[in-house]
Parts: C-alpha cells; sequence; structure tokens
C-alpha cells in the first residue's frame, strides 16, 4: 500500500536558518504530493503540493520538487521565521485509487527560536 | 467564505457510550473525507464521500464506526460502544470534486473517551 516517511522531530532551529524536512513516498500509482502544515490550535492547512514529476510547488518561501526518480518530496525554506513554528505533514494522493484521500506521514514539529 | 466547522470542538464521554461527531464542508464541496489524528498512529483516513455515490468505508477501524451524509452536505460520524484507544482528534476535510487534489479541512473534534 501507499506510505510516507519524513523526518522525525522535533526540529529546532533558529530564525533566519535554512530549512529542511526530507519525505520519501511508496506508492503503487503515479502519486499527487503535498506538504500540509498545521499551526498550534488550528486545523490543517495545504501548503504547497505538486501533481508530477519534475513540477516544484511553492509558497510562503518553501519549496517541494517532485523527484519521482528518488520517490522524494523534501521540504525546503532558505530563512525561517518564528512564525513558521508549526506541525509540517507530508502527504500523498494516489489518484490511480478509487478516491483521492491522502495518505500522511507521522508529522515534523519544527520550532523556531527568535 | 466559510470554511469547514466540526462540531462539537472537544468531547469527553465514557466507555461504552455512543458519541456523534458532525462536520459541516464549504458550500458545493461535493467530496467529504473524515481523518483521525491520534499519537500512536498519524493521521489515518477513515471514510469519504463523494456525490450520491456509495460511501468509501475502507479506513473504518471497526464496525462501530459508521458515518452517514446527508443531503451531499453535512456528515456525521458516529461511534458506537466507544473504547478508550478511539481517543483523538476526527478531522473532516471536503473537496470541490474528485479531480481537485486540495482538500480544507476543519478544525477537528477533540475525542476523550475515559
Amino acid at each position: 500500500g501507499d506510505s510516507v516517511t519524513q523526518m522525525e522531530g522535533p526540529v529546532t532551529l533558529s530564525e533566519e536558518a535554512f530549512l529542511t524536512i526530507n519525505c520519501t513516498y511508496t506508492a503503487t500509482g503515479y502519486p499527487s504530493l503535498f506538504w500540509y502544515v498545521q499551526y498550534p490550535g488550528e486545523g490543517l492547512q495545504l501548503l504547497l503540493k505538486a501533481t508530477k514529476a519534475d513540477d516544484k510547488g511553492s509558497n510562503k518561501g518553501f519549496e517541494a520538487t517532485y523527484r519521482k526518480e528518488t520517490t522524494s518530496f523534501h521540504l525546503e525554506k532558505g530563512s525561517v521565521q518564528v512564525s513558521d513554528s508549526a506541525v509540517y505533514f507530508c502527504a500523498l494522493s494516489d489518484i490511480g485509487g478509487s478516491n483521492y484521500k491522502l495518505t500522511f506521514g507521522k508529522g515534523t514539529l519544527l520550532t523556531v527560536n527568535p | 467564505g466559510a470554511g469547514v466547522s466540526q462540531s462539537p470542538s472537544n468531547k469527553v464521554t465514557e466507555k461504552g457510550k455512543d458519541v456523534e461527531l458532525r462536520c459541516d464542508p464549504i458550500s458545493g464541496h461535493t467530496a467529504l473525507y473524515w481523518y483521525r489524528q491520534s499519537l500512536g498512529q498519524g493521521l489515518e483516513f477513515l471514510i469519504y464521500f463523494q456525490g450520491n455515490s456509495a460511501p468509501d468505508k475502507s479506513g473504518l477501524p471497526s464496525d462501530r464506526f459508521s458515518a452517514e451524509r446527508t443531503g451531499g452536505s453535512v456528515s456525521t460520524l458516529t461511534i458506537q460502544r466507544t473504547q478508550q484507544e478511539d481517543s483523538a482528534v476526527y478531522l473532516c476535510a471536503s473537496s470541490l470534486a474528485t479531480t481537485t487534489y486540495e482538500q480544507y479541512f476543519g478544525p477537528g473534534t477533540r475525542l476523550t473517551v475515559t
């Protein structure tokens, strides 16, 4: 079945540091890939997405590139802010399946200190 | 516009009782999903509704769990004879159509079974 593996947290960084959160996936079909973010006390929000190989999703300074050859979708940001502190989830949706359910990684807690 | 809403936001119940959790999707969204977020299992898909089609119940963990969607809009997730392992945050998401991969999540219902 489909699965997503992302780096274990927590990750603690200082403001303006570079962020990478690794994500790899296994899928039977050709999935779409997502990063969702959950800020403290809030619901899940879509951060960015990519629907085919070599696509780069980007939003709010975050980027991730769909790498089919390495089955990866690593999240990066060049300069994090305190307001980026949240839990980040990598997810896939297998469009070859009977629905478009999301399969999530276990989440990575990011804390950014001033 | 209004996002996905869920009620109640918190529910504490005694083991063995039945509970009902409600989801109001974004108006016009034909697809509706229920997920469960727990410490041990992360985010798991439970059930999917699309229009008037039969729901995909493949993620429901036991026959104590059921869900319905009335009039293609509001959905209710029912857990019968609750167990302590049912304690989790139950998330609802909706999307415009199955070909739109962006799922919009509600704030969740935190269920605690004592």
